[in-house]
């Protein structure tokens, strides 16, 4: 059965770093896309990265390029977002989530890790 | 780049018919896909490619993409299809997907 946990959110300071875990069980997050999206207070949902199948192609929001770092760890089983220059627009609920090969559509998502920036 | 639009708010009565829609020029030229969101739970994917319903998904859910707007069906609408839901194209020239600002449908 797929899994997805995320882990690692909290309160940060503007300016701060935060870094963001994703475990996942019931497939390898080696053969997939994943993805980080947000939602914000009073917002829709918001796309914010993913890293490719194999070759570990990465590409971002203009939103976050240049802050936010995805890496995976195969032998973990886990997708990392590295958030840094945090700012308050940031906050958000984080969703980890697994692009449906061939589809381009999300078939399985975490419950998300909420992310607040404030001082 | 894409924008797509979705109405702010739904609502329907029970036993009702509720038609969310999704807006953007040409929009039949992708494929949409769309996700309920219930407060406090991850998100789920209830149709793909306009008009497919994943296993375990009502067969009360039903899709359309024509011209300018898809259109996400809930027929019979029951107080527990209250959710935000969400459109989703993927932006091929950008290389990413891009996401509806969201409907909150409300039964009751």
């Amino acid at each position: 059965q797929v899994q997805l946990v995320e882990s690692g959110g909290g309160l940060v300071k503007p300016g701060g770093s935060l870094r963001l875990s994703c475990a996942a069980s019931g497939f390898n997050v080696g053969d997939q896309y994943m993805n980080w999206i947000r939602l914000g207070p009073g917002k829709g949902l918001e796309w914010v990265s993913y890293i490719g199948a194999s070759i570990a192609y990465t590409k971002y929001a203009d939103s976050v390029e240049g802050r936010f770092t995805i890496s995976r760890d195969n032998a973990k089983n886990s997708v990392y977002l590295q958030m840094d220059s945090l700012r308050a627009e940031d906050t958000a609920l984080y969703f980890c989530a697994r692009l449906w090969n061939g589809y381009y559509s999300f078939d399985h998502w975490g419950q998300g890790v909420l992310v607040t920036v404030s001082s | 780049s894409y924008v797509l639009t979705q109405p702010p708010s739904v609502s329907v009565a029970p036993g009702e018919t509720a038609r969310i829609t999704c807006g953007e020029n040409n929009i039949a030229s992708k494929t949409v896909h769309w996700y309920q969101r219930k407060p406090g739970q991850a998100p789920v994917l209830v149709m793909y490619y306009n008009d497919a319903r994943p296993s375990g998904i009502p067969e009360r859910f039903s899709g359309s993409n024509s011209g300018n707007t898809a259109t996400l069906i809930i027929s019979r609408a029951e107080v527990g299809d209250a959710a935000d839901y969400y459109c989703q194209v993927w932006d091929s020239g950008a290389s990413h997907p891009v996401f509806g600002g969201g409907t909150e449908l409300t039964v009751l």
